[in-house]
């Protein structure tokens, strides 16, 4: 399988406790920023999106964080489970260029790793 | 399962090569952008084909390029390939009607180049 993340930060935590994972973006005129999780040998997979007029938004054990003054997001998980282990993503969209595209600009990942 | 599909799931070329990536869209989805994931990093925006047309393009030189089809499918194709191109090739198809663009991610082809 694809072996994604080799030097990525990594964050262990036990099962069952709750995890957060940080990211900081880049583009103060991003509005909008979907968290990904990436398993071996699989594409990014969608989490949770949330759009800039908001600062928090809650999904099913997940919930999402948007600080847009110092550009920082963040991800909690509840209840961490072996099956979320994987690297996380954290990605901003924007409008760009000419063309009006939306394009992804990923952040660099942190490996989850879930102890039994 | 996103329903995107690519092909092939992996693929070995020397440098000089050329190569040619496939990627079927989610059904009714009618854009599509291609990512290079290269060993632990982020996926990095390669273009978009929205409506068979070229639809913004990241920092990539021209021997990257791609065709979309009427049925919205694509292709991404590498001239001249560098060892460098070693990388994870990552298909997302979207339907951009909303403003707001949720894309879906295929499993990706693993390209390695020697």
């Amino acid at each position: 399988g694809e072996n994604v993340g080799l030097h990525l930060p990594t964050l262990s935590v036990q099962e069952g406790d709750n995890s957060i994972i940080n990211c900081a973006y880049s583009n103060s005129a991003s509005d909008y920023f979907i968290w990904y999780k990436q398993e071996s040998g699989k594409g990014p997979q969608f989490i949770i999106d949330i759009r800039s007029n908001m600062d928090k938004r809650q999904g099913q054990r997940v919930t999402v964080l948007l600080n847009k003054t110092v550009k920082h997001l963040s991800l909690q998980i509840a209840a961490t489970q072996p099956g979320d282990s994987a690297v996380y993503f954290c990605a901003e969209n924007m409008v760009g260029g000419d063309t009006g595209r939306r394009a992804l600009t990923f952040g660099s990942g942190t490996r989850l790793q879930v102890q039994p | 399962e996103t329903g995107v599909t690519q092909s092939p799931t992996h693929l070995i070329k020397t440098r000089g090569q050329q190569v040619t990536l496939r990627c079927s869209s989610q059904s009714g989805h009618n854009t599509v952008s291609w990512y290079q994931q290269a060993l632990g990093q982020g996926p990095q925006f390669i273009f978009q084909y929205y409506r068979e047309e070229e639809n913004g393009r990241g920092n990539f030189p021209p021997r990257f390029s791609g065709l979309q089809f009427p049925n919205y499918s694509s292709e991404l194709n590498v001239n001249a390939l560098e060892l460098d191109d070693s990388a994870l090739y990552l298909c997302a198809s979207s339907y951009p009607g909303l403003g707001f663009d949720e894309q879906f991610f295929g499993p990706g082809t693993r390209l390695t180049v020697l």
